[in-house]
């Protein structure tokens, strides 16, 4: 069974920094893209960023250009997103999904079950 | 940026009645749109890929349809655990987005 569990998320002040992890099992890691979603409270979904299953390949959403990074460790099974110069508009449950494709970009399935961040002084 | 508008923002229906959801491109986008289902609590599920595909192990009564700009959501004969909120969302060119939500709630 594929499972993916966020980790990180905190109450941070607006401008600081903070990393999120997701820990991958139950399917081969470095074979799939993953992707970084998040949800402001009580709103709709947002596609944040994506890594290709080997890292070589990153995009980003333009609200998060320049400020967030992704990343992955494929050694550990482990999906990053380090996140800079935070902002209020930043305050979301941060889901990470997988592509549905073998070595390509497809569709989000399945998802974690997210970890909340909360810019705020 | 393509642009996702669903309608309506709320379908209230009752168990056993037909749900049509819709969903419009501001530009076309093939068949490269999905359709999630997110119940309270809980992350996202994809329910429909590639506009018309059933994703493994969801029930017949989903159905999707559409391609270019205009996109259909069925559910054939709604069930209790149907009652969720649904999103589309498309792909293209490495970057996606969603519309922004149809509830579906009990009448």
């Amino acid at each position: 069974e594929v499972q993916l569990v966020e980790s990180g998320g905190v109450v941070v002040q607006p401008g600081g920094s903070l990393r999120l992890s997701c820990a991958a099992s139950g399917f081969t890691f470095d074979d799939y893209a993953m992707h970084w979603v998040r949800q402001a409270p009580g709103k709709g979904l947002e596609w944040v960023s994506l890594i290709s299953w080997d890292g070589g390949s990153t995009y980003y959403a333009d609200s998060v250009k320049g400020r967030f990074t992704i990343s992955r460790d494929n050694s550990k099974n482990s999906l990053y997103l380090q996140m800079n110069s935070l902002r209020a508009e930043d305050t979301a449950l941060y889901y990470c999904a997988k592509d549905a494709a073998v070595a390509g970009y497809d569709w989000f399935d399945p998802w974690g079950q997210g970890t909340l961040v909360t810019v705020s002084s | 940026e393509i642009v996702l508008t669903q309608s309506p923002a709320t379908l209230s229906l009752s168990p056993g009645e037909r749900a049509t959801l819709s969903c419009r491109a501001s530009q076309s986008v093939s068949s490269y749109l999905a359709w999630y289902q997110q119940k309270p609590g809980q992350a996202p599920r994809l329910l429909i890929y590639d506009a018309s595909n059933r994703a493994t192990g969801i029930p017949a009564r989903f159905s999707g349809s559409g391609s270019g700009t205009d996109f259909t959501l069925t559910i054939s004969s709604l069930e209790p655990e149907d009652f969720a909120v649904y999103y589309c969302q498309q792909r293209s060119n490495w970057s996606y987005s969603f519309g922004q939500g149809t509830k579906l709630e009990i009448k």
